[in-house]
């Protein structure tokens, strides 16, 4: 059974610092993409960024209200995801989700292209920015 | 805001069938990116629902269907039950420069 088991969330100051990590089990983590997803209180879902597996890169991409601030890394040999945080802002406030990121190869206009879903989501965990 | 637009609600009797859009664009849903959704209960994670356009993952009954056209996607419930009520959310890929992989604003299913 595939289980995601966020940690690391709490009330921090704005333009402090947090880092969340992510403990991976019921598969090969190694192999996975992975991503997080954050959710602000009473709105709705906005993608952070993903990691892919080292095989595949171990390259990151982020949404652009965290580019520069946000840092997303893995340590494979612990199973675990991690999320750094630096210079936040009141409107990180949310639940922050981590998740598997399933790839697939599609044809958009006539070109190959990876895309991914979210297919497994762990509980969350709550970072709150305020003074 | 998001790129993805989506009724905020909708409603039906038990055993009833509802649709939930997901409005796009020519960068995203218009573009061939495939359209996926995921259901929300209250107070849980979401959970994927629909990946693909149109595929179940293992364990989601059938009463749940997904279709793409266009610029559009849709998810249908039919013979709506009361377990169906939670929010959800179409999520697609958008190749404009700030965006990326963008959600849908969600949908409430209230059922009746």
């Amino acid at each position: 059974e595939v289980q995601l088991v966020e940690s690391g969330g709490g009330l921090v100051k704005p333009g402090g610092s947090l880092r969340l990590s992510c403990a991976a089990s019921g598969f090969t983590f190694s192999n996975a993409w992975m991503s997080w997803v954050r959710q602000a209180p009473g709105k709705g879902l906005e993608w952070v960024g993903r990691i892919k597996s080292k095989t595949d890169g171990g390259t990151t991409d982020y949404a652009a209200p965290v580019k520069g601030r946000f840092t997303i890394s893995r340590d494979d040999s612990k199973n675990t995801l991690y999320l750094q945080m630096n210079s936040l802002k009141t409107e990180d406030t949310a639940v922050y989700y981590c998740t598997t990121a399933r790839t697939f190869i599609t044809m958009v206009q006539g070109v190959a292209v990876v895309q991914y879903y979210f297919d497994y989501w762990g509980q969350g965990t709550l970072v709150t920015v305020s003074s | 805001q998001s790129v993805l637009t989506q009724p905020p609600s909708v409603s039906g009797a038990p055993g009833q069938r509802v649709t939930i859009s997901c409005t796009g664009s020519s960068s995203n849903i218009g573009a061939g990116y495939d359209v996926h959704w995921y259901q929300q209960l209250p107070g849980t994670a979401p959970k994927l629902l629909i990946y693909g356009n149109s595929n179940r993952p293992s364990g989601v009954p059938d009463r749940f269907s997904g279709s793409k056209s266009g610029t559009s996607a849709s998810l249908a419930i039919t013979g709506l039950q009361a377990e169906d009520e939670a929010d959800y959310y179409c999520q697609s890929y958008d190749s404009s420069l700030s965006a990326r992989y963008v959600f849908g604003t969600g949908t409430k299913v209230t059922v009746l």
